[in-house]
């Protein structure tokens, strides 16, 4: 079965260092990766995904994400971090095999907090 | 472009009483939608998903149900509400039959707090 893990609840960064936040996956097949972000009371925002190509992929607000067929990891980074970005950030995996539901996996989630 | 409208934006309700949240999508046609419960703004639980107007699958047996009356609007609903049922509620669409790296696209979610 499709899972997606977030091993870190929190990540704490200084404004202006890179920041690196960690997703591993496990699927059957080729994954589908996504990158979500969610400030406080609004819905899910997306962010960047992963289908196949480049292993850097890059998205919106500066984010970019590296995929690693090896380490089965789809971690996201940013060279220099804004306090704007202190949110929650969800990675997800779209469901194995062909449904026309396209139901994604999400992980536990991790906050981010960028102090200045 | 398309947009998800949902409301209210929050709720609070007695233990009991009934519950209707809807959910509408602009911009796009035929799309696949979700209802995702958030709790403690933490992981999202799936609830409800649809693949056309009238098709509801169910992820968890529960207290909820949805239906889907027209092919862009999602309505989550309860005849009674329990207390767990608290949460913030969250609407989501995606493009069907258009490749399996469609990412999903959300509302700004309603707060439900049952009294």
């Amino acid at each position: 079965a499709q899972s997606v893990a977030q091993p870190e609840d929190q990540v704490n960064v200084a404004e202006g260092n890179p920041l690196t936040v960690k997703c591993t996956y496990s699927v059957s097949g080729n994954p589908y990766l996504f990158w979500y972000v969610q400030y406080p009371n609004r819905g899910l925002q997306f962010l960047l995904k992963y289908i196949t190509g480049d292993n850097l992929v890059k998205g919106s607000y500066g984010f970019e994400a590296e995929f690693n067929k090896s380490q089965t990891s789809f971690h996201l980074k940013k060279p220099s971090a804004l306090v704007s970005d202190s949110a929650l950030y969800f990675c997800a995996v779209r469901e194995s095999g062909y449904s026309s539901a396209s139901k994604i996996i999400f992980g536990s989630g991790t906050r981010l907090s960028i102090r200045p | 472009s398309q947009t998800i409208h949902q409301w209210p934006a929050t709720l609070v309700q007695p233990v009991g009483s009934p519950l209707s949240l809807e959910c509408t999508v602009e911009g796009t046609s035929n799309p696949n939608l979700y209802w995702y419960r958030q709790a403690a703004g933490r992981g999202l639980q799936l609830l409800f998903y649809s693949i056309g107007i009238d098709q509801i699958s169910s992820e968890v047996p529960q207290n909820l149900s949805a239906s889907r009356p027209q092919d862009r609007q999602f309505i989550l609903s309860s005849k009674k509400l329990l207390l767990s049922d608290s949460g913030f509620y969250l609407c989501a669409w995606a493009a069907r039959n258009r490749g399996q790296d469609q990412p999903q696209h959300f509302g700004d979610g309603t707060r439900l707090s049952i009294l």
